[in-house]
């Protein structure tokens, strides 16, 4: 049964063209829930973490939100750049304190 | 500052043929993650340490994967023998748990294929 499902598994868009990719999860007692970008060949990349319902997190054009069974990852006004594979990930109370339950990340590919 | 560091970066090998990844962590990093990433798949957890002492390996394929961590700074994971399944990307991890969510970094991981 997975404990974090990300949607879509892939989004293309066009440049400019904003949009949200989505990550449920089902474990109870969340620590942390964080996005990371990962590149092709390169190891993810730290972007956010969110501890609470109600919490909001921005960088550049990126923007996190958390409620208590989901967060999503808004992309404004998307660039080539924005290009990538973002991942979702849980730590929560029950599980062996600190690891990290990973989501299978969406692709995203935005169009000049 | 530097980053976590990984080596090799890409490794060829034949089934059977033993294999070894190295990690080098973020300076002052008490805790080193290792995990193993599927193509199209999010990392999966194969050990924890916290310090020199493997915490958490329940994930780790113990017949043929083993890892260690002297002095609580570098990491070595050793697989002997390879499969044809092992092929992935081993990613290393570190952190520095001294709060109750501790951020993890991910070094640029070692490609495996296996033939």
């Amino acid at each position: 049964e997975d404990q974090v499902t990300q949607s879509p598994e892939a989004l293309r868009l066009q440049e400019g063209e904003s949009s949200s990719l989505n990550c449920s999860y089902t474990v109870s007692g969340l620590r942390g829930l964080f996005w990371y970008r990962q590149d092709p060949g390169k190891g993810p990349e730290f972007l956010f973490t969110l501890y609470s319902a109600g919490e909001e997190k921005e960088k550049e054009r990126l923007k996190a939100t958390l409620t208590k069974k989901e967060s999503f990852l808004h992309i404004t006004a998307p660039k080539p750049e924005d290009s990538a594979t973002y991942l979702c990930a849980v730590q929560y109370h029950g599980g062996s304190q600190g690891n990290l339950i990973f989501g299978k990340g969406t692709k995203l590919s935005v169009k000049p | 500052e530097a980053g976590v560091v990984q080596s090799p970066r890409y490794k060829i090998i034949e089934k059977k043929q033993p294999v070894a990844f190295w990690c080098n962590p973020i300076s002052g990093h008490n805790t080193l993650y290792w995990y193993r990433q599927n193509l199209g798949q999010g990392p999966e957890l194969l050990i924890r340490y916290e310090n020199e002492e493997a915490v958490d390996d329940s994930q780790l394929p113990k017949d043929r994967f083993s890892a260690e961590r002297l002095k609580g700074v570098d990491s070595t994971l050793k697989i002997q023998p390879a499969e044809l399944g092992d092929s992935a990307v081993y990613l290393c991890a570190s952190s520095n748990r001294g709060s109750l969510v501790d951020t993890q970094y991910f070094g640029p991981g070692t490609r495996l294929t296996v033939l």
